[in-house]
């Protein structure tokens, strides 16, 4: 079976642009969670995303949103790039939503701000 | 306090030794725990979950201590490709956020 897979791998853009990244979860998988990591860190959390709604929200500016689609697939957007929104970007999939069901993560997209 | 906080080291361990890391956490409601193996540049994969008190998988051990708050993963006759950032994850709570630790850096020596 595939895992979670996501796109773009690799992403340059500049200050004030905009960025869609996107992710597929593991099939059968109903919940997508979105991550930032910056190098040395751990994964931030970003958004949990449960049958189309928000089911958790990180603390992230306002220019972050996400939304998932009825096949469970699901979108980040960045408005108005910051240099430091340079990261890689990590989707997770689970089961369920809920801390108690394993994620499993995806490749993540790396972004680059300049 | 952190609301997970890790050891970021590195260990520098020769093959063959047993290591361990601890990760403290601040929310005593936290009933699940999850850690994670991290390559270079990688995604991070699951390696145990945690949801009483411990669990084994082959040379890895994980146990809970809800009294101190606090959970650890034991690596026994370690290997070169045991080499990696080692991460913790808490869900919090009732909320569907999770916190990921900054990871503990195993580096085993030949």
């Amino acid at each position: 079976d595939a895992g979670v897979t996501q796109s773009p791998t690799h992403l340059i853009k500049t200050r004030g642009q905009h960025v869609t990244l996107r992710c597929s979860p593991i099939s059968g998988h109903k919940s997508v969670s979105w991550y930032q990591q910056v190098l040395g860190q751990g994964p931030q959390f970003i958004f949990q995303y449960y049958e189309k709604e928000e089911r958790g929200r990180g603390n992230f500016p306002d220019r972050f949103s996400a939304r998932q689609f009825p096949n469970y697939s699901s979108e980040l957007n960045v408005n108005a790039l910051l240099l430091g929104d340079s990261a890689l970007y990590l989707c997770a999939s689970s089961l369920e939503a809920g801390g108690v069901y394993e994620q499993y993560f995806g490749p993540g997209t790396r972004l680059t701000v300049t | 306090r952190k609301e997970v906080e890790q050891d970021p080291g590195p260990f520098n361990v020769p093959e063959g030794a047993t290591v361990a890391f601890n990760c403290t956490y601040s929310n005593s409601a936290s009933q699940s725990f999850f850690w994670y193996r991290q390559d270079c540049r990688k995604e991070p994969k699951l390696l145990m979950s945690v949801y009483s008190s411990g669990n084994e998988d082959g040379r890895f051990t994980a146990q809970l201590n809800r009294a101190s708050q606090y959970i650890s993963l034991l690596i026994r006759d370690s290997k070169l490709s045991d080499s990696a950032t080692y991460l913790c994850a808490v869900p919090n709570g009732g909320y569907q956020k999770v916190t990921f630790g900054t990871g503990t850096k195993l580096q085993v020596i030949p």
